[in-house]
């Protein structure tokens, strides 16, 4: 079983449309979670960052987080076609020092049509 | 602020060759991280380096190892290439901060093909 699991899609919505993408995970370590999108040819870039349990709101955008459950969500609403990628939730726990290990999941295809 | 920059963006190896990969990250970071994407695993760490030391490795094999630079440029080396190693090879540089307050920033890529 992989650490993270996320639902690969593709996702296919309208214009407008209000999207949930989601992840859940195994490791009770986990205290930091993020959200990145990745534009087709181009490198992931950080959307948005939580630390622990609670929501994080910008924008169109809100993350949550339920470590009792081990799930976190994103939340896209007014989903526009620019916000067609792919969205990959990303987890890191402290490990004794200062490091930068990420754990991904495998992302998920968004398409929003016009 | 310039990006991350990785070079070259696109190689074409064959089975058994070596490949080295390069990584420029954003001016003042002290942290660069390796990740390999395929489409079946997703992104997997590969390590990280902060201030010419390796400070975290992932579960890959010998095969693929690292170093970084005194000006925190970092080159990442796949020996004895194997078909299963095409992906797409992402660095990230960030402060090196603690995690809870540290941002990755990624490059581009380089995509490597093994035939």
């Amino acid at each position: 079983q992989k650490e993270v699991e996320q639902d690969p899609g593709p996702l296919s919505v309208p214009e407008g449309a209000i999207v949930s993408l989601n992840c859940t995970y195994s490791n009770s370590a986990f205290q930091y979670f993020m959200w990145y999108r990745q534009y087709s040819r181009k490198g992931p870039e950080l959307l948005m960052y939580t630390y622990s349990s609670g929501n994080k709101e910008d924008g169109r955008f809100t993350a949550q987080v339920d470590k009792s459950s081990k799930y976190i969500s994103l939340f896209i609403r007014d989903s526009q076609p620019s916000d067609s990628a792919t969205y990959l939730c990303a987890m890191g726990a402290p490990l004794g020092g200062a490091t930068n290990k990420l754990i991904f999941g495998t992302g998920t295809l968004l398409a929003v049509q016009p | 602020k310039a990006g991350v920059t990785q070079t070259p963006r696109y190689l074409i190896k064959t089975r058994g060759q070596q490949v080295t990969l390069s990584c420029s990250p954003i001016s003042g970071h002290r942290s660069v991280s390796w990740y390999q994407q395929t489409p079946g695993q997703g992104l997997q760490f590969l390590f990280e380096y902060f201030s010419e030391t390796q400070r975290n490795k992932g579960n890959f094999p010998g095969r693929f190892s690292g170093r970084q630079f005194s000006n925190s440029r970092s080159e990442m080396n796949v020996s004895t290439l194997e078909l299963g190693d095409s992906a797409l090879y992402l660095c990230a540089s960030s402060e090196g901060r603690d995690i809870g307050t540290d941002t990755q920033y990624f490059g581009p890529g380089t995509r490597l093909t093994v035939l």
